[in-house]
């Protein structure tokens, strides 16, 4: 069946550091990838999406490419900000059942 | 509705009872999601609805989990003599159509805790 496979966490880092959060799936067809963030207290919600092969998904400085090759989607941002800690979870769609990593739990220390 | 509403928002029973678990998703997505979220773990999928009916069952822990939909809208997440280890977050999501593109929108969850 399908999966995504989640860095683990927690990771922490200072402020103004890179970002890497590493996503690999496994699916039978051709699904759709996705970021999804859930900050303190707050429901999950969408960050970022892609849909085909080599597709950018971006929001919030925050970036992922689809991947096909090595059936990958991990998540980048060049500069983190305290407001950016989180629980990060992918995700992939193939073509009904949503599939979600276990999250990465992210924290950025002033 | 301008988003998904789940209720209770909290719900603390006592171990042994039924609990009903209620969804109400975006105005005309057809397909629903429930998840389980255990206290720091990630998202267990439980059922997977689309309209009325549930492809997708594969998640259900045991059989005292059921899951209902009726009218392609409303859905309520059933555990039967609940248990300790049922105590999570459990989240509802809805999705327009079937197609692999649209993204999911989740309420904010139930929180239920056995005591």
């Amino acid at each position: 069946g399908d999966s995504v496979t989640q860095m683990e966490g927690p990771v922490t880092l200072s402020e103004e550091a890179f970002l890497t959060i590493n996503c690999t799936y496994t699916a039978t067809g051709y699904p759709s990838l996705f970021w999804y963030v859930q900050y303190p207290g707050e429901g999950l919600q969408l960050l970022l999406k892609a849909t085909k092969a080599d597709d950018k998904g971006s929001n919030k400085g925050f970036e992922a490419t689809y991947r096909k090759e090595t059936t990958s989607f991990h998540l980048e941002k060049g500069s983190v900000q305290v407001s950016d800690s989180a629980v990060y979870f992918c995700a992939l769609n193939d073509p009904q059942k949503l599939t979600f990593g276990t999250g990465t739990r992210l924290t950025i220390i002033p | 509705g301008a988003g998904v509403s789940q209720s209770p928002s909290n719900k603390v029973t006592e171990k042994g009872k039924d609990v009903e678990l209620r969804c109400d998703p975006i105005s005309g997505h057809t397909a629903l999601y429930w998840y389980r979220q255990s206290l720091g773990q990630g998202l267990e999928f439980l059922i997977y609805f689309q309209g009325n009916s549930a492809p997708d069952k594969s998640g259900l822990p045991s059989d005292r989990f059921s899951a209902e939909r009726t009218g392609g809208s409303v859905s309520t997440l059933t555990i039967q003599r609940t248990q300790q280890e049922d105590s999570a977050v459990y989240l509802c999501a809805s999705r327009l159509g079937r197609g692999a593109v649209t993204e999911a929108f989740f309420g904010q969850g139930t929180r239920l805790t056995v005591v």
